[in-house]
């Protein structure tokens, strides 16, 4: 079975500063789908980068990038130019491509509170 | 549309109260899930129905029953609920093959449960 580990419960930053956030996972797959989401205090889950394992290039979505180390399982994020509104629980997320009962189960890390310092 | 629309937000039901909550979306997507969220916890899957059928019940009790009535609606009809239950219940649904540029999940913003 696929395991998310994320070791940072909480992390803080200043705004306008850099912050990396770490996953690691465990799988026998060869093919997969990573994904950091977000959660603020409003609750939703918004999908923040996500990753096809089969590519090499790292993602990147405006402020947001990953290193991505195959043979190491690991999934980082990195937010440049922190700022406010970023201060939310990050989810790491593993979805196989493979169809567990004719769906997909997307699973989650424990999650890491960052904060955001003014 | 590119949202998933949870009703109510906030719902405090007494123990042998009977409620529903409720789950839309219009992007035509095949599968929606159910999850419960605890604080400062991740998600953990309760129900996923594909193409309207209930495909995975990761051993939900049975005060939580799920219904897809159409494509576009999943609702989860409480009854009998403890304590314990109180909870965020997330929907979400994602598309038909799950691959390609088509593999992302879309939640909604969730219904605040608290049981009393």
């Amino acid at each position: 079975a696929q395991t998310v580990t994320q070791s940072q419960p909480e992390m803080s930053v200043q705004e306008a500063e850099t912050v990396t956030l770490s996953c690691t996972y465990d799988t026998s797959e060869s093919d997969y789908y990573l994904f950091w989401y977000k959660q603020p205090p409003s609750r939703q889950m918004i999908l923040v980068i996500r990753q096809e394992a089969y590519k090499q290039q790292n993602a990147t979505e405006n402020r947001f990038s990953v290193n991505f180390q195959k043979a190491a399982k690991s999934f980082s994020l990195k937010i440049s130019d922190s700022q406010l509104g970023d201060a939310a629980m990050y989810f790491c997320a593993y979805r196989s491509t493979q169809k567990v009962d004719s769906s997909y189960k997307l699973i989650f890390g424990s999650g890491t509170r960052l904060l955001v310092r003014p | 549309d590119t949202e998933v629309t949870q009703t109510p937000k906030h719902l405090v039901m007494g123990m042998t109260n009977k409620k529903s909550l409720k789950c839309e979306q219009h992007m035509g997507h095949r599968a929606m899930y159910w999850y419960k969220q605890k604080a400062k916890k991740p998600p953990e899957l309760m129900f996923v129905y594909s193409y309207e059928k209930l495909s995975i019940n990761e051993s939900v009790p049975s005060r939580f029953s799920p219904e897809c009535p159409n494509s576009s609606l999943l609702n989860l009809h409480l009854h009998a609920l403890q304590p314990e239950d109180s909870a965020l219940y997330l929907c979400a649904s994602s598309p038909r093959g799950g691959s390609g540029l088509n593999y992302g999940y879309t939640f909604g913003s969730g219904t605040r449960l608290t049981v009393v």
